[in-house]
């Protein structure tokens, strides 16, 4: 496609429940990012993906948050058991990934806008 | 680890009047910095950033930005804004070493440009 894609756009769920968030990254792009953009906050960082390469899990806040990569290009984000601290934007980002990502551009989804209630 | 501090959350200015947006980041490496734009209403989109080079970069619309390590800022500036020019501004930082990828971004900047 012309950029990526994520869906939903909205999500409002109740406390308690899973929600699975979708990233449709720019054809060719090995580098994959998950970020959460919580009100007042800059962008957290979540998790990143490169190519095959075993994922970065570092930036995921607790065992809720889970995501995987499938043929290497769509990305799902799933939250376990939301909570209301859940509730943030979740932006998903994709680079070329040709340096493994450093110092690329990134281009971002328009982003999920995650209510928990 | 590394860190950006971006103090003002908020600058009002009037159309046609300079602007700066600070940033200052804190890190025990080299770094890669960037300045990313989200105008109202859309994702995030790159503006400018320095790998390398000359400390002075500046984007297609009228923005630049001059990395200064003894300062360890990378403040973006502007010398005459324009009504679209109102959105949020975030500076981020990644270490320049290959194999690491992690970006941190500050907590933006909300420029609102006044008629």
């Amino acid at each position: 496609g012309a950029g990526v894609s994520q869906s939903p756009s909205n999500k409002v769920t109740e406390k308690g429940k899973d929600v699975e968030l979708r990233c449709d990254p720019i054809s060719g792009h090995t580098a994959l990012y998950w970020y959460r953009q919580s009100l007042g906050q800059g962008l957290e960082f979540l998790i990143y993906f490169q190519g095959n390469s075993a994922p970065d899990k570092s930036g995921l806040p607790s065992d809720r948050f889970s995501a995987e990569r499938t043929g290497g290009s769509v990305s799902t984000l799933t939250i376990q058991r939301t909570q209301q601290e859940d509730s943030a934007v979740y932006l998903c980002a994709s680079s070329r990934g040709g340096s493994g990502g450093v110092g690329e551009t990134q281009y971002f989804g328009p982003g999920t806008r995650l209510l928990v209630l | 680890a590394q860190s950006v501090t971006q103090l003002d959350s908020q600058v009002p200015v009037f159309e046609e009047a300079p602007v700066e947006l600070r940033c200052n980041y804190s890190s025990s490496v080299s770094v890669y910095l960037f300045w990313y734009v989200q105008y109202p209403n859309q994702g995030l989109q790159l503006l400018l950033k320095y790998l390398s080079g000359s400390t002075l970069v500046k984007s297609i619309n009228g923005f630049e930005a001059e990395f200064n390590k003894s300062q360890t800022s990378f403040h973006l500036r502007k010398p005459s804004v324009h009504i679209s020019d109102t959105a949020e501004y975030f500076c981020a930082v990644t270490p320049s070493a290959s194999g690491t990828y992690k970006y941190i971004f500050g907590t933006g900047t909300r420029l609102k440009v006044l008629a």
